[in-house]
């Protein structure tokens, strides 16, 4: 069973500061990885991909993929209450389009 | 990235019924699938709908259950057959863009009493 965990929280972070989120999959045939935020009653926004080993950048996200470790990661610079959702991890199945997701982890970002 | 709608937004229904939900696309897509996602869970897929041929449903879920259309590349109909309090779920329809990334529709709200 292909499975992807995330921790559920929440995290809790003061306003400007970093956030962390993690993400494990079991899939190494996995080649995409996306994470979604979404905001409580509405549906999934996707917010970063990533398909290669390393660092992507999209302005106050950033996403880190290890394929190796089979480990992804999304961080959230100068944190904001605004960021505060649950944020889905995404991967794709069987080298397909199929999608499992996590069970997603609840951010909190402190005033 | 593709406009998606869905009817309707949510709806209140007694055990036993149907509810067909429609997911509609401002653009031609290929790929467009139904999610549910359940009180306090996350994204399952039921099935990908496919343009004039019968969809592929995941594993746990049946046609007889879920019966979907796919007429044409903009449009498709979810339906719950013969609900009962578990179908209790929002409902998401998705689709696929060329550079692979899924999309959301707004989702439906069910509650079944």
């Amino acid at each position: 069973q292909k499975e992807v965990e995330q921790n559920s929280g929440p995290l809790s972070v003061p306003e400007g500061a970093i956030a962390s989120l993690n993400c494990t999959y079991s899939d190494r045939g996995s080649q995409s990885f996306f994470w979604y935020r979404q905001y409580s009653g509405k549906s999934p926004e996707l917010i970063m991909f990533i398909y290669s080993n390393g660092d992507k950048e999209d302005g106050r996200f950033t996403a880190q993929l290890n394929k190796a470790s089979q480990y992804v990661s999304l961080l959230i610079r100068d944190s904001q209450p605004s960021d505060s959702a649950t944020y889905l991890c995404a991967v794709n199945a069987d080298s397909s389009y199929k999608l499992i997701f996590g069970s997603g982890t609840r951010l909190l970002v402190r005033p | 990235s593709a406009v998606i709608s869905q009817k309707p937004s949510r709806d209140i229904c007694q055990r036993g019924t149907s509810l067909t939900i429609q997911c509609q696309v401002d653009s031609q897509v290929t790929m467009m699938f139904w999610y549910r996602q359940q009180p306090g869970q996350s994204l399952t897929l039921i099935a990908t709908a496919n343009q004039g041929s019968e969809a592929t449903y995941e594993s746990g879920f049946v046609i007889d259950k879920f019966p979907i259309s796919r007429p044409n590349l903009t449009f498709s109909t979810l339906t719950v057959s013969n609900m009962s309090p578990e179908d209790s779920s929002i409902y998401l329809c998705s689709v696929e863009d060329l550079r692979d990334e899924q999309y959301f529709g707004p989702g439906t709200r069910l509650t079944v009493t």
